[in-house]
């Protein structure tokens, strides 16, 4: 177990919908992060928070968006889905915002993800 | 992000034997990553790697990140059927946290 939690496990909706996945980082974690995980593309690093200020954006759709709140929970909205958006969606937390050469060697633990699938 | 280059994409082998995967990338990383994705979890860390050179091993598991900064190979030795999973290599570069991924070697083993 990670410590990592994110909610729900599964999730079954139709195209033209919208879905919000929730995560909640370890224990003491500032940073969260979304991955897309598809058979073609693999893991694709989303987006990035760190104690509720978005810290880096990768491969997000402007269709999906997050946010971080107060408490450092995580979620993650996924709108106007489409039938290529059914995924594997991760969410991973470590303790600092970015890898710091000789100051942090921590890195990232990640949750059980939510599988969606657009019908 | 950039794409690493995994290989071999999956083995299969029988109980016992040595396993070993590679990892390049055409860009040099600061630390290189190796997890374990079974089926319905998310990846599970076994080893990161910090330094050029560097040789870590956890349990059966040994893994090492290139004098080059550009390549990481991890071996199993031994293997055991609950060695059974897709592995990732991940690296991270300079800018920021956001992890690197390659496609994942799958690894079957049979008792």
């Amino acid at each position: 177990d990670s410590g990592v939690t994110q909610t729900p496990k599964h999730l079954i909706t139709a195209t033209g919908q919208r879905v919000t996945l929730r995560c909640s980082p370890r224990s003491g974690d500032l940073s969260v992060y979304w991955y897309q995980q598809s058979l073609d593309q693999g893991l694709q690093f989303l987006i990035q928070y760190y104690n509720g200020e978005e810290r880096a954006k990768g491969n997000i759709l402007e269709r999906f968006s997050a946010q971080q709140f107060p408490d450092l929970h995580s979620e993650l909205n996924l709108s106007s889905l489409e039938l290529g958006d059914s995924a594997l969606y991760f969410c991973a937390s470590s303790p600092q915002p970015e890898w710091e050469p000789g100051l942090n060697t921590d890195t990232q633990y990640f949750g059980p993800g939510t599988r969606l699938t657009v019908l | 992000g950039q794409q690493l280059n995994q290989s071999p994409q999956s083995m299969f082998i029988q109980e016992g034997e040595d396993v070993s995967m590679n990892c390049t990338s055409s860009s040099i990383f600061n630390t290189w990553l190796w997890y374990k994705q079974e089926p319905g979890e998310g990846p599970v860390l076994l080893i990161a790697l910090y330094k050029a050179g560097e040789l870590t091993s956890n349990g059966r598991l040994t893994a090492q990140f290139g004098i080059t900064r550009k390549d990481s190979f991890l071996n199993i030795s031994a293997s055991i059927p609950s060695d059974v999973g897709i592995y990732f290599c991940a690296g991270l570069g300079n800018s920021g946290y956001a992890l690197n991924f390659g496609k994942g070697t799958s690894l079957l083993v049979t008792p």
